[in-house]
């Protein structure tokens, strides 16, 4: 089945240690989200692709980057973690043609 | 700036039995997208109905419908015959135009849904 997939699901780093988070789609969606979602909230858009173009939410914290190399695969690196920066991570894509976004099951990122 | 509300943090229904999750929004585009998002315990957010808000008439997807005032800006969601799988997260979302290049959906806080046996 085409989906969206992230990966790890569970990610463990130490304050201060550069983290990388995957997503990879079989969708061939071309725009791909990155959430930001602490427990019991909303989901947080962090940024996003349309193609290669690269859209940052303004409040979207500097130690936040995102690189797509291509259609299929997103990643969000995260350069220097706080405990802050403890969530769960969602990715999202959807067809630029489309409205509905489909969703990852999202990576929960613990800091420490 | 658009917002979207929910203004029930928890519900419960018993199983069987219909709830309704309330929703509203605010926004100055007459063009626009509404969606209720299902996020279980798992974690996976799973879209569960959608309403473009050209169309009058209501959304329905099996179990679930909407009830979609536009004048009022408020979107409601009915779950009908609910079933302990219906436990969850929901969340409403608003998306501004037709998608294209933007396409960000902006969550409402969400309400926890606890369907009861």
């Amino acid at each position: 089945d085409a989906m969206v997939i992230q990966n790890p699901r569970y990610q463990v780093t130490q304050f201060g240690k550069p983290v990388t988070l995957s997503c990879s789609q079989t969708l061939n969606h071309n725009v791909m989200y990155w959430y930001q979602q602490k427990s019991s909230q909303a989901p947080k858009l962090l940024f996003h692709y349309y193609d290669k173009d690269f859209n940052n939410e303004a409040d979207t914290p500097d130690n936040f980057q995102s690189r797509r190399p291509n259609t299929s695969f997103c990643f969000l690196d995260i350069r220097s973690p706080g405990l802050g920066d403890a969530a769960m991570y969602l990715c999202a894509t959807r067809a630029s043609s489309t409205d509905t976004q489909y969703f990852g099951p999202g990576t929960r990122l613990t800091v420490l | 700036a658009q917002t979207v509300t929910q203004s029930q943090p928890e519900m419960s229904v018993q199983e069987a039995e219909t709830v309704t999750l309330s929703c509203t929004y605010d926004t100055s585009e007459n063009n626009y997208y509404l969606f209720w998002y299902k996020q279980p315990p798992s974690r996976q957010m799973i879209l569960v109905i959608r309403q473009e808000a050209y169309k009058q008439q209501n959304a329905t997807e099996n179990r679930f419908s909407v009830n979609f005032q536009k004048a009022a800006k408020s979107f409601s969601l009915k779950i009908s015959d609910s079933q302990l799988g219906d436990t969850a997260m929901y969340f409403c979302a608003f998306m501004e135009g037709y998608g294209g290049s933007q396409g960000n959906l902006i969550f409402g806080k969400g309400t926890k849904l606890s369907v009861k046996p």
